[in-house]
């Protein structure tokens, strides 16, 4: 699977968009791009996925550049409890079932 | 639905005690897989199952053993506990890749602590 490569940690105002940048340089035309989060102590919980087209759910919307080496995860209205740990993952879905957590960002929305 | 549950959720084990840690899920999902998560770091597979009867090892799987008896069931036993087997546990679940609702849902976790 290819790697992944996030900013570490980064702040956002609560009410304002949340805009989480991940690079995917290597990877190939069959792999997807996921984003999980997990907020303190708990399990991760899966956002959102796409393969090359921009994606949005209730919860955020994607945007994957066009030659797929890097995409955005865009939270639109970010709230106190959106404070958690994001992680960019990808990974080839038709016979890949790992997932493969790398140390994230970590998302800090401040009142 | 309960979704993916573990139990217990805390415990504490002496170096050489074995224990095993439950993980069940009732969404009738092909596989299940379990992580563990050290402080400050991402989680990483120790090993997984894609069906009742079959099991494969993670990027971790030493000291710990696995089975798939049932669908809905994937316990993780730790044979002789270690210190360095101290970590959060976390157990998770999908239906198989490929179908269209293969998101992994994953468990509240077991917080091991071995003396």
């Amino acid at each position: 699977d290819a790697k992944t490569t996030q900013p570490t940690s980064m702040d956002c105002a609560e009410g304002r968009a949340a805009n989480l940048p991940c690079n995917h340089s290597t990877i190939s035309g069959n792999e997807y791009v996921y984003w999980y989060r997990q907020i303190h102590s708990q399990g991760p919980q899966y956002i959102i996925h796409g393969l090359k087209n921009n994606e949005t759910n209730e919860m955020a919307s994607l945007i994957i550049t066009e030659d797929k080496k890097s995409s955005t995860l865009i939270l639109p209205h970010a709230t106190l409890r959106d404070t958690a740990v994001y992680y960019c993952i990808v990974r080839r879905r038709s016979n890949d079932y790992k997932l493969s957590f790398g140390a994230g960002t970590t998302v800090t929305v401040r009142a | 639905n309960a979704g993916v549950t573990q139990t217990p959720k805390f415990q504490v084990l002496k170096t050489g005690q074995s224990m095993t840690l439950q993980c069940a899920q009732d969404m009738n999902h092909e596989y299940m897989s379990w992580y563990r998560q050290d402080p400050g770091m991402g989680l990483r597979l120790i090993h997984y199952s894609v069906g009742a009867g079959i099991t494969d090892q993670g990027e971790v799987p030493n000291g710990y053993n696995v089975s798939r008896s049932t669908t809905e069931d994937f316990p993780l036993r730790l044979l002789s506990a270690a210190p360095s087997q101290t970590s959060v546990y976390f157990c998770a679940s999908s239906y198989s890749p490929g179908r269209d609702q293969e998101t992994q849902y994953f468990g509240p976790g077991t917080r091991l602590l071995v003396l």
